[in-house]
């Protein structure tokens, strides 16, 4: 299995442009994250999804957008890039949102720089 | 804003046991708490979790105070591998919490 893959690994992009960050996992989890990691600090989640066709906020969404089309992909979306959205992104999934089997398997990130 | 209270950084000899602790005093009572670790700038990486017993696994043990509002992670015997970020989380339904860690160097 890969796990969790994550593309790209690094983009460097100007104010106000769009791009979509790229996530799938062939764990066949039900549970997908995407969170935020800025210098020195935790991680924060962004948006989280419970299945195909299904997304929730997490702690940090303004600015961002999700879909699920597939139990595989969770591609997180960047409308009109702000030099705050710079940080490292990271995806996970997990096996269901309760319960004790909720560990999480995180992507390497994508390093992601707004100028 | 995290809802886990860690040590920022600590150090441990390599082959001694480190002992990492953290608050959680807001943690309902359903629900789980969670150890990561996060080595360099890798995606963190599962250790363990309990709810209210002291837990073991090939990588660590957990030590959950009676009240639920503590919890102690403990690497048997340290090895210079083990130098990484170490979160203590605290989860709410869906949503896990990760504070900003401790940060543990192994000293040779």
């Amino acid at each position: 299995n890969a796990g969790v893959t994550q593309t790209p690994k690094f983009r460097i992009l100007k104010i106000g442009q769009s791009m979509t960050l790229q996530c799938a996992q062939d764990m066949n989890h039900n549970y997908m994250y995407w969170y935020r990691q800025d210098p020195g600090m935790g991680l924060k989640l962004i948006y989280y999804s419970v299945g195909a066709g299904i997304t929730d906020k997490g702690e940090v969404p303004n600015g961002y957008n999700v879909s699920r089309s597939t139990t595989e992909d969770f591609p997180l979306r960047l409308e009109l890039a702000a030099p705050s959205q710079t940080s490292v992104y990271f995806c996970a999934s997990s096996y269901s949102g309760g319960g004790p089997r909720r560990e999480q398997y995180f992507g390497p990130g994508t390093r992601l720089t707004v100028t | 804003d995290a809802k886990t209270t860690q040590p920022p950084s600590m150090d441990c000899a390599e082959g001694r046991a480190a002992n990492l602790p953290c608050n959680h005093s807001t943690i309902s009572g359903n629900e789980y708490v969670y150890w990561y670790r996060q080595i360099h700038s890798q995606g963190p990486q599962y250790i363990i979790h309990g709810l209210k017993n002291n837990e073991t696994n090939e990588m660590a043990s957990l030590i959950i105070t009676e009240d639920r509002k503590s919890s102690t992670l403990i690497l048997p015997h340290a090895t210079l591998r083990d130098t990484a970020v170490y979160y203590c989380i605290e989860t709410t339904g869906n949503q896990f919490y990760f504070g900003t860690g401790t940060s543990l160097t192994v000293i040779p």
